[in-house]
């Protein structure tokens, strides 16, 4: 079955520098890949998403890059501010025919960032 | 909508005993699946549906029962509650043809 690896697993930045998650998967046939947040407390929340016929994905401070030769995928945020500290997992899964997920996300075990002000 | 819903949000249960989490959306979603989350490992896949009357195992299917009888409700069974069952529970649901998956707010379960 797949299998996602996640690093670092914990990341601490200065308000306004970048941050890098780096995920890795098993299993070839794994074409979608989401990004969630999740605060204390609450739960996951999907921030970004990319599905494998894209290389990158850009929305406003966040970016997600996936090279399918190399089976890794990234998260990029920039200009990081405290409201993004948080705990970040990467997920992947297989598409159905339809072209959607079919809720069976395998996820990484996590990156806690912290924005030091 | 509520989205979805999960209940109850905290349970203590002693080993052995047996309960049911319970699951529901009320957005059509066909799809639906339980997570277990514990501190350093991430979200697990217990089981997953992807309509009424079809379920199937995830990563960590064992100790855990599931049916899915309508396509609002997927609750999940402890038949024998261990300790190693302490986590928080989280049930998702998605529709079919799009990607995103929606969270409810997750279930504390302690085992003692």
């Amino acid at each position: 079955g797949e299998n996602v690896e996640q690093h670092p697993s914990t990341l601490s930045v200065q308000e306004g520098d970048s941050a890098v998650i780096k995920c890795t998967y098993s299993d070839s046939a794994s074409n979608y890949f989401p990004w969630y947040k999740q605060e204390l407390g609450k739960r996951p929340q999907l921030i970004i998403d990319i599905r494998s016929n894209v290389g990158e994905k850009k929305d406003q401070r966040i970016a997600v890059t996936l090279n399918k030769t190399a089976k890794h995928f990234s998260l990029h945020i920039t200009e990081t501010q405290p409201e993004d500290s948080a705990v970040y997992f990467c997920a992947a899964s297989i598409t159905n025919f339809y072209g959607g997920s079919q809720g069976n996300l395998i996820f990484g075990k996590g990156t806690k960032l912290s924005v030091k002000p | 909508n509520a989205g979805v819903t999960q209940t109850p949000k905290f349970q203590v249960l002693k080993t052995g005993q047996s309960m049911t989490l319970q699951c529901a959306q009320d957005m059509n979603h066909e799809y639906m699946s339980w997570y277990r989350q514990d501190p350093g490992m991430g979200l697990r896949l217990i089981h997953y549906s992807v309509g009424a009357g079809i379920t199937d195992q995830g990563e960590v299917p064992n100790g855990y029962n599931v049916s899915r009888s309508t396509t609002e409700d997927f609750p999940l069974r402890l038949l024998s509650a261990a300790p190693s069952q302490t986590s928080v529970y989280f049930c998702a649901s998605s529709r079919q043809g799009s990607y995103e998956q929606y969270f409810g707010p997750g279930t504390r379960l302690t085992v003692t």
